[in-house]
């Protein structure tokens, strides 16, 4: 019962360069989406996709690209990482994106520090 | 003024204590309240919805005030276990995920 999947659990990137954070859900669910977690910020949409073969912009998009891969998978990439994309990202599933009466299921994150 | 707002904390109480924190929330239009629970260096995972009438589940309440505009979650004979961060999610939309807003969390730490 693996539920959200993340890859890779640490990363130290420099300034410029890319990365693909991988995300995988084995529960048949509609939406993933990909958090990103700051002291005191609370957790912040990047991106997320409703079903497969869509994705729409969260409240900080700015910096990353993300694929919906196929049902399972949604992975989050930055393209030329800077110091302020330093932090804890999550990616989480839901049945459906329309409520969270559902709730979201979290993978255990990333943590990700550039330098 | 942010959408969600929690106190931080944290709240440091002992063993068996009955504890409880709020959160409020701007959007008077938000239509599902969620409490997560969140421990040291984890994903947050969902504790409990929180429904118009109130809603138990063992030792945790949920309560909403839609009048003003808050949730509350009591803790009553606390365990060293609950300590975590709780965070408080409002769903203000069921048109976007976008409207999903999370607030950034209570600290809560039981001591012996």
């Amino acid at each position: 019962n693996a539920g959200v999947t993340q890859t890779p659990k640490f990363q130290v990137l420099k300034t410029g360069q890319s990365m693909t954070l991988q995300c995988a859900q084995d529960m048949n669910h509609n939406s993933m989406y990909w958090y990103r977690q700051d002291p005191g910020m609370g957790l912040r949409l990047i991106y997320y996709s409703a079903s497969e073969g869509t994705t729409d912009k969260g409240e900080v998009p700015n910096g990353y690209n993300v694929s919906r891969l196929n049902k399972r998978e949604f992975s989050l990439r930055l393209e030329s990482a800077a110091p302020s994309q330093t932090s804890v990202y999550f990616c989480a599933s839901s049945e459906a994106h329309t409520a969270l009466n559902y709730g979201y299921t979290f993978g255990s994150g990333t943590r990700l520090t550039v330098v | 003024r942010k959408e969600v707002e929690q106190d931080p904390g944290p709240f440091n109480v002992p063993e068996g204590a009955t504890v409880a924190f709020n959160c409020t929330y701007s959007n008077s239009a938000s239509q599902s309240f969620f409490w997560y629970r969140q421990d040291c260096r984890k994903e947050p995972k969902l504790l409990m919805s929180v429904y118009s009438s109130g809603n138990e589940d063992g030792r945790f309440t949920a309560q909403l005030n839609r009048a003003s505009q808050y949730i509350s979650l009591l803790i009553r004979d606390s365990k060293l276990s609950d300590s975590a961060t709780y965070l408080c999610v409002v769903n203000a939309g069921y048109s976007s995920a976008s409207k999903i807003i999370f607030g950034s969390g209570t600290r809560l730490s039981i001591r012996p």
